[in-house]
């Protein structure tokens, strides 16, 4: 079994760049693909990376996904933030023992 | 346009019962695997349970194997949620998802990336005496 840990928080201004990490506990990061969800206040969940670093049509390419296998993390970068990108954001992987998992959670402040 | 509703959601005693809905629309239901995801007030998301396709494969988180079954009707495009001896720590808004289609794993004659494509908008499950 294993566990995503995100950050709690992170912050930064409007058009800079911010990147929220997801340490996946034990085995490799690389052994599933992680996939990253914004929820804006009131609203649910949407994808905004799946498969460790593709982008669903819609999302802006301001919002890129990656994993390092020497840190055991993936990592969702979101470039030029915009006021509209406050939201939390959740990373998840699937794993055939243990089916879906999903880190804590990590708010983003756009100030 | 996909869409999924869920419904039945409400105020329920401890140690009660209660059925959710998730009514899909826009899709080939029967094709993709679903998932009933929940969200304590102010915390964090989480896998519940999830069934193939056909409904042939049902998995449970180990926090409501026991005690919630997950069922569907592929003649109604319909996503179900039974949920037995419900205890305060089962309050949440339970959201229905699609399996989002990829190359992550395959189960059921069908592959997915790992995660979920769509969602529902949720339903509040309340659990107090």
């Amino acid at each position: 079994n294993f566990m995503l840990t995100q950050p709690h928080s992170v912050s930064e201004s409007p058009g800079k760049t911010v990147t929220i990490s997801c340490t996946r506990s034990s085995g490799s990061i690389a052994s599933n693909y992680v996939q990253w969800y914004q929820q804006r206040p009131g609203s649910s969940p949407t994808t905004v990376i799946y498969e460790d670093n593709q982008r669903p049509s819609g999302v802006p390419d301001r919002f890129s996904g990656s994993i390092d296998s020497s840190s055991n993390s993936a990592s969702l970068t979101i470039s030029g933030l915009k006021t509209e990108d406050e939201a939390d954001y959740y990373c998840q992987s699937y794993d055939s023992s243990i089916y879906w998992v999903f880190g804590g959670g990590t708010k983003l402040t756009v100030l | 346009e996909v869409q999924l509703l869920e419904s039945g959601g409400g105020l329920v005693q401890p140690g009660g019962s209660l059925r959710l809905s998730c009514a899909a629309s826009g899709f080939t239901f029967s094709s993709y695997a679903m998932s009933w995801v929940r969200q304590a007030p102010g915390k964090g998301l989480e896998w519940v349970s999830a069934i193939s396709g056909s409904g042939g494969s049902t998995y449970y988180a180990d926090s409501v194997k026991g005690r919630f079954t997950i069922s569907r009707d592929n003649s109604k495009n319909t996503l179900y949620l039974q949920m037995n001896s419900l205890r305060a720590e089962d309050t949440a808004v339970y959201y229905c998802a699609k399996a989002a289609p990829g190359v992550g794993y395959c189960s059921g004659g069908s592959c997915y990336s790992g995660g979920f494509d769509y969602w529902g908008q949720g339903t509040l499950v309340t659990v107090s005496s």
